[in-house]
């Protein structure tokens, strides 16, 4: 167990309203990351953090922005949700720079946007 | 742009049958190479990776994968499948260059096992 937390686990909004996401690590990682896992896809990222207060985009990072103030917590708010945002997301961690380290992955959390 | 690509969404075997699930990079120079399992309603799970030296990796569960540059692949086997083995399975690739270690997944294979 990683010790990655996320909520809520399951949410469902209407268009147009803002949504915050938490992530919440107990491992004192440095680098935290969001994603969002659609069929056909795999997992796309949205933002990763390499440290308290840096970020930085991912690839599908239009409509998405991110916070992280502390070392244990990393939100995703979705200013304005849309249908197209309808997703799994998944908050991972990893201790160190470079790429060799792997990732841990949260349990996700199921957003709807009707 | 690097990018990943695992033949085949969904993969059926029977229990006891040689599992094969492919993926193959784009970079002309070898990232590092991840294999995770997603079971239902739940995060991801590292299998193995390759990051230098042996290219055969060998992971949990009895899952192994070999790295072969010439082929830019990394596909992931297991010579006898269990009922357990039932998942979604991701390829994941970072560049070595990469210092925030971003990951590029696959599109993901779901395995199914017949008794």
């Amino acid at each position: 167990d990683a010790g990655i937390t996320q909520s809520p686990r399951h949410k469902v909004t209407e268009t147009g309203t803002p949504v915050t996401l938490r992530c919440h690590q107990t491992e004192n990682h440095r680098y935290m990351y969001w994603y969002r896992q659609d069929p056909g896809h795999g997992l796309r990222l949205i933002h990763y953090s390499y440290g308290v207060k840096d970020t930085d985009k991912g690839e599908v990072s239009d409509g998405y922005s991110v916070s992280r103030s502390k070392t244990e917590d990393f939100l995703l708010t979705l200013e304005s949700a849309t249908s197209s945002q309808t997703s799994v997301y998944f908050c991972a961690i990893r201790e160190t720079s470079g790429g060799a380290r792997e990732q841990f992955f949260g349990p996700g959390t199921r957003l709807t946007v009707l | 742009a690097q990018s990943v690509t695992q033949l085949g969404s969904h993969v059926s075997v029977s229990e006891g049958a040689l599992v094969l699930l492919r993926c193959n990079y784009s970079s002309s120079v070898p990232p590092y190479l991840f294999w995770y399992v997603q079971y239902p309603n739940q995060g991801l799970q590292l299998l193995l990776k390759y990051t230098t030296g042996a290219t055969l990796v060998k992971g949990i569960n009895g899952f192994e994968a070999e790295f072969k540059k010439s082929e830019t692949s990394f596909h992931l086997t297991k010579p006898s499948a269990h009922m357990s083995d039932a998942a979604e399975y991701f390829c994941a690739v970072s560049d070595r260059n990469n210092q925030g270690g971003k990951l590029i997944f696959g599109q993901g294979t779901e395995l199914s096992v017949k008794p």
